[in-house]
């Protein structure tokens, strides 16, 4: 089962910043968190993961707890391009650090 | 930017019959994954596969499911006997990494409907 717990589902306005929640209170000190997308009828996209120190690449910001127990994934300004389920996993040792997809929280972008 | 290209994108096939999904991973991965999505389900981790055999499998990955790397380039999932359940959305990932330092990659996916 998935460790991690996020809403069904968020709206916003289009460019504006969208913050989505994350908890995974068991998780462990070398459990890496990921967040992957999946865009209507398409596969799965990586976002951004990280393990302790917030992270930020083209898509996406990472903000980590610091106590590891929650984090948020922040888009910057939404597009309507952005439209999707986002899924927050732990890589861990307990699952073989596989992916163990929950059911992510579904954006909706209003424009 | 490289990517994971997979096909057939659609095949229909009848119940009982063999099908053989293909995916052409990153060409300096080392790490390849099958997973699949049941029309408004979740995804679920079917098989990963490093140094050409299985490193980890689902209690989804029955006897009727196999894997290959024939050629070093392409990395199949055959189905042998199809059941109405097999019908969903078969993903194929690649990666560089095991312990979750990197990203997935993933291919769009094959869609297989069992009739």
């Amino acid at each position: 089962d998935a460790k991690t717990t996020q809403p069904n589902s968020m709206e916003s306005n289009e460019e504006e910043p969208v913050h989505l929640p994350c908890n995974h209170s068991t998780i462990s000190g070398t459990d890496y968190i990921h967040w992957y997308r999946q865009l209507p009828s398409q596969g799965p996209e990586y976002v951004i993961h990280g393990l302790t120190s917030n992270v930020n690449n083209r898509m996406a910001s990472l903000a980590i707890a610091e106590d590891r127990k929650s984090s948020t994934l922040i888009l910057h300004r939404a597009t309507l391009r952005d439209a999707a389920v986002y899924y927050c996993i732990l890589r861990d040792m307990d699952s073989n650090y596989q992916l163990i997809w929950g059911a992510g929280t579904k954006l909706i972008i209003k424009p | 930017e490289p990517e994971v290209t997979q096909t057939p994108s659609h095949q229909v096939t009848q119940m009982g019959q063999e099908v053989i999904l293909r995916c052409v991973p990153i060409s300096n991965h080392l790490y390849f994954y099958w997973y699949r999505q049941i029309l408004g389900q979740k995804v679920e981790f079917l098989v990963s596969f490093y140094n050409n055999e299985i490193s980890e499998k689902s209690e989804i990955f029955d006897d009727q499911f196999s894997v290959e790397r024939p050629d070093g380039s392409n990395f199949t999932l055959k189905i042998r006997s199809t059941k109405l359940e097999d019908s969903a959305m078969y993903f194929c990932a690649s990666g560089d990494d095991r312990v979750g330092t990197g990203e997935l990659f993933f291919g769009e996916g094959s869609r297989l409907t069992v009739l």
